[in-house]
């Protein structure tokens, strides 16, 4: 496996139920990243991890739970979603959350459906 | 507030040069990124630019001016391949990426 990865691709989940989005990246880097891209609108940044640690939370509901166990891993875990949470989930991952000429490289995404 | 304003679609003919535009309000500059995304696919990486001016690699070149808050990505001898959503984004001071919602490039033989 090189880049990117994230599992499901597809997800689609009832309001009540629990589910977890993976990331994996085989870059070597430290920094990654969750977004939520919805059609016609920004990338909105959910949650930032550099060298492991939480760096940034911007005002995401406590429904969307980050987790980092170590610097090539990254989870997203999902409750009691909103139909309104229905959007592509991207992961990211760059050199160093702190250095700014470092590009983010993005998986495929999880295209989430919330009935 | 941060705001990133771009067109929203751009129609091109194969062959032609296309140029989209940026405009960008932001707290703090750290550069400005250009990336591609193919429908379906994940963003890639297309440009850095930090400082005033031009940098062009191949077909693709972007440019800066940060006293008017400006970029333009410019695209020379349109393929087919180039259609997809063209995004900009700015890193603050903070070193987040402010995104702009992109611009859909359609390429027509």
């Amino acid at each position: 496996e090189t880049g990117v990865t994230q599992t499901p691709r597809h997800l689609v989940m009832g309001m009540t139920n629990k589910k977890s989005l993976k990331c994996e990246q085989h870059l070597g880097h430290n920094a990654m990243y969750w977004y939520k891209q919805s059609a016609k609108k920004p990338l909105e940044l959910m949650f930032v991890y550099n060298f492991k640690e939480q760096t940034e939370n911007n005002s995401v509901p406590s429904r969307f739970s980050p987790e980092c166990p170590n610097s090539s891993h990254l989870f997203l875990h999902l409750h009691t979603l909103q139909p309104e949470d229905s959007a592509l989930y991207l992961c990211a991952s760059s050199q160093d959350g702190g250095t700014p000429t470092y590009e983010q490289y993005f998986g495929p995404g999880t295209r989430l459906t919330v009935t | 507030g941060q705001n990133i304003d771009q067109p929203t679609e751009m129609t091109a003919t194969e062959g032609a040069i296309v140029q989209i535009n940026c405009t960008y309000q932001t707290s703090g500059f750290n550069g400005l990124f250009w990336y591609q995304q193919h429908a379906g696919e994940a963003p890639t990486f297309l440009s850095y630019n930090v400082l005033d001016g031009l940098e062009e690699k191949g077909r693709f070149s972007s440019f800066l001016s940060r006293s008017k808050g400006y970029s333009y990505l410019l695209l020379k001898e349109l393929q087919m391949k180039d259609s997809a959503s063209y995004l900009c984004a700015v890193m603050d001071s903070n070193y987040q990426l402010i995104w702009g919602a992109g611009t859909k490039l359609i390429i027509k033989p």
